[in-house]
């Protein structure tokens, strides 16, 4: 079935360090979600991507897709303690469900 | 956040007992899903809903039913609980729209000992 990995697994960084996490499907995705976890709560949706080489930002952050659709990036830009929390990356199919990737840890220290 | 209830949010359960996770929306959403949450694993999908009665199986199902009598309420029940059960368990809804974005519940920490 389709695979979906993310890496890293761990980020720690210095506030106001940039952040990058990656993420690779193992098959052609129809699109792909980013959710953020922050600890001890439920993920939340933060954006979808659906165009080929789609870019898109929300303040300092900005996703990318993949020409192929099979990869996908998160990059934050000068990182804030509200940052902190797991980002998780989904790859979607036609058929509404999503397989979600084993996520990247941030770590911010002030 | 979408209104997505679960309960119970804790449970401390033994080998072998059955065990009912519920979760309740009211924001009348189609879809419905169950994963749990393991460190190193992300997010697996167990089962989901596409409307009421209709339901099937996600990547790691084994161990795993669920039930969707009512638009608002899906079911997950362990039959026989195992530890490699222990987990956090989510539910998630998802509507209708181009944005198939998912709502998530705020979780159930489940413990078999």
């Amino acid at each position: 079935g389709q695979q979906v990995m993310q890496i890293p697994q761990y980020q720690h960084v210095q506030e106001g360090e940039d952040f990058t996490t990656y993420c690779n499907s193992s098959t052609t995705l129809s699109n792909i979600q980013w959710y953020k976890q922050r600890p001890g709560g439920h993920p939340v949706f933060l954006i979808q991507l659906v165009k080929s080489g789609e870019v898109k930002k929300q303040k300092r952050l900005t996703f990318q897709f993949g020409e192929a659709k099979k990869n996908s990036s998160l990059h934050i830009t000068a990182t804030q303690t509200t940052d902190v929390g797991t980002y998780f990356c989904a790859g979607g199919n036609a058929g509404n469900m999503l397989t979600f990737g084993g996520g990247t840890r941030l770590m911010v220290k002030p | 956040d979408a209104g997505i209830t679960q309960s119970p949010r804790h449970k401390v359960t033994e080998t072998g007992t059955p065990v009912t996770l519920r979760c309740h929306q009211t924001e009348n959403h189609r879809y419905m899903y169950w994963y749990r949450q393991d460190p190193g694993h992300g997010l697996r999908l167990i089962h989901y809903s596409y409307g009421v009665k209709d339901t099937d199986k996600g990547e790691v199902s084994d161990g795993y039913s669920v039930s969707r009598s009512k638009t608002e309420d899906f079911l997950l029940t362990l039959e026989s609980a195992t530890s490699s059960q222990t987990s956090v368990y989510f539910c998630a809804t998802a509507g209708l729209a181009d944005v198939h974005e998912q709502y998530f519940g705020p979780g159930t920490r489940l413990t078999v000992t």
